[in-house]
């Protein structure tokens, strides 16, 4: 099983709707996890981090679910600026330093 | 706001040359770091560098590769002797180490091509 695993898409959604991203990690005892936005050929852009009970960052929800070992990230009304390749991360138990990167779901939202 | 800076933005280099990339990290940040994106994969962490050392690396980061600080605000990744496989994309990232998350922010990166 992948450390980090994502759909890669690409999700073609039209301006205004709602879109959801989900990732799963392998190792459970994993305590850091966080959405960061990749644009084509740019740097990886921390979106938001994920907290144990969710959090919210205008139209963006991320949710964490331990149990099921997911981490779930909400776009609502969503804008052509959203179109982007979305990575879900995480960060390892066994290392206090190293960021673990899935390989991205794409999203293209149109007009 | 502040940011993570590097130089240069390309580099093309011969095969068993030695480069040398360098990055500025956001100055009241403690840990830094290297990570690699080769084309069309995901991104791959290489090194974290905190308190003039080397503190974890991975299996890529191997005897060609070193990082240095060599004063108090330039953070460098060298390799030694380049193959065509380490042409990716190299981002420098920096933490600020405090707060028990390890939020990371990546510069631009430099594209390295190998010929």
């Amino acid at each position: 099983r992948k450390e980090v695993e994502q759909d890669p898409g690409p999700f073609n959604v039209p301006e205004g709707a709602t879109v959801a991203f989900n990732c799963t990690y392998s190792n459970s005892a994993s305590q850091s996890f966080f959405w960061y936005r990749q644009d084509c050929r740019k740097e990886p852009k921390l979106l938001m981090s994920v907290y144990s009970s969710g959090n919210e960052d205008g139209r963006f929800t991320a949710q964490l679910n331990r149990a099921s070992q997911y981490i779930s990230l909400l776009i609502r009304v969503s804008k052509l600026c959203d179109s982007a390749t979305y990575l879900c991360v995480v960060n390892p138990p066994d290392s206090s330093y190293k960021l673990i990167f899935g390989s991205g779901t794409r999203l293209l939202v149109r007009p | 706001e502040p940011e993570v800076t590097q130089t240069p933005s390309h580099q093309v280099t011969q095969m068993g040359q030695e480069v040398i990339l360098r990055c500025v990290p956001i100055s009241n940040h403690l840990y830094f770091y290297w990570y690699r994106q080769i084309l069309g994969q995901k991104v791959e962490f290489l090194v974290s560098f905190y308190n003039n050392e080397i503190s974890e690396k991975s299996e890529i980061f191997d005897d060609q590769f070193s990082v240095e600080r060599p004063d108090g605000s330039n953070f460098t990744l060298k390799i030694r002797s380049t193959k065509l496989e380490d042409s990716a994309m190299y981002f420098c990232a920096s933490s600020p180490g405090t707060g028990g998350r390890n939020e990371q922010f990546f510069g631009p990166g430099t594209r390295l091509t190998v010929l």
